[in-house]
């Protein structure tokens, strides 16, 4: 167990929909991660956040949307939803907002449009 | 032409046999590399980190990284039908904020 907690486990929702990912980051952990992984893509970075700011965007299309709380978990906002958003999102913690500490994930969210 | 590749596989060794796994990468700005496990329906598992060339070794597992041939491999000694899962690399560019870039994963089954 990597101590990474995400909600829910599965989703399925309609075109157009808008959805909230949950994520809770290991304790003592300042830094949240938000990956996506499609059959086709493989694991995306999508976006980071440091102690409640965020630090980097990675292939985030501009209908998601994330932030990280005080108490440090984490919520990716997905809206208008398509099909091609279809996939696993996975949420990931480390202790520092660098490289230095590796990124430990959770079992991430089954979304799948229909 | 992707950054990191990995053969999707599948890879199929009888248990107690060495699985060997590797990935090619194009930027020489990766300073930090990892291999991942991911089992079917869960999230990926750390399962080493290592930094710079050279050779790190963790109980059966041994993972080695060439930079001057931008190649990293990942062994595993005695394999077990508990190994079997997707294994993927990633790497990460210093200063880049956690930006790990992965390969697809090579699908590992160890038969009994």
């Amino acid at each position: 167990d990597s101590g990474v907690t995400q909600t829910p486990k599965h989703l399925i929702t309609a075109t157009g929909q808008r959805v909230t990912l949950r994520c809770s980051p290991r304790s003592g952990d300042l830094s949240v991660y938000w990956y996506q992984q499609s059959l086709d893509q493989g694991l995306q970075f999508l976006i980071q956040y440091y102690n409640g700011e965020e630090r980097a965007k990675g292939n985030i299309l501009e209908r998601f949307s994330a932030q990280q709380f005080p108490d440090l978990h984490s919520e990716l906002n997905l809206s208008s939803l398509e099909l091609g958003d279809s996939a696993l999102y996975f949420c990931a913690s480390s202790e520092t907002q660098g490289q230095v500490s590796p990124l430990h994930f959770g079992n991430g969210t089954r979304l799948t449009v229909t | 032409q992707k950054e990191v590749e990995q053969d999707p596989g599948p890879l199929s060794v009888p248990e107690g046999a060495i699985v060997s796994l590797n990935c090619t990468y194009s930027n020489s700005a990766f300073q930090y590399f990892m291999w991942y496990r991911q089992y079917s329906r869960k999230g990926p598992e750390l399962l080493m980190y290592t930094y710079s060339s050279g050779n790190k070794e963790d109980g059966r597992f041994t993972a080695q990284v060439d930079k001057s041939s931008k190649y990293i491999s990942l062994f595993i000694r005695d394999s077990q039908p508990s190994d079997s899962a997707t294994y993927l690399c990633a790497m990460i560019v210093p200063d880049s904020w956690g930006k790990l870039q992965f390969g697809a994963g090579t699908q590992v089954v160890v038969t009994p």
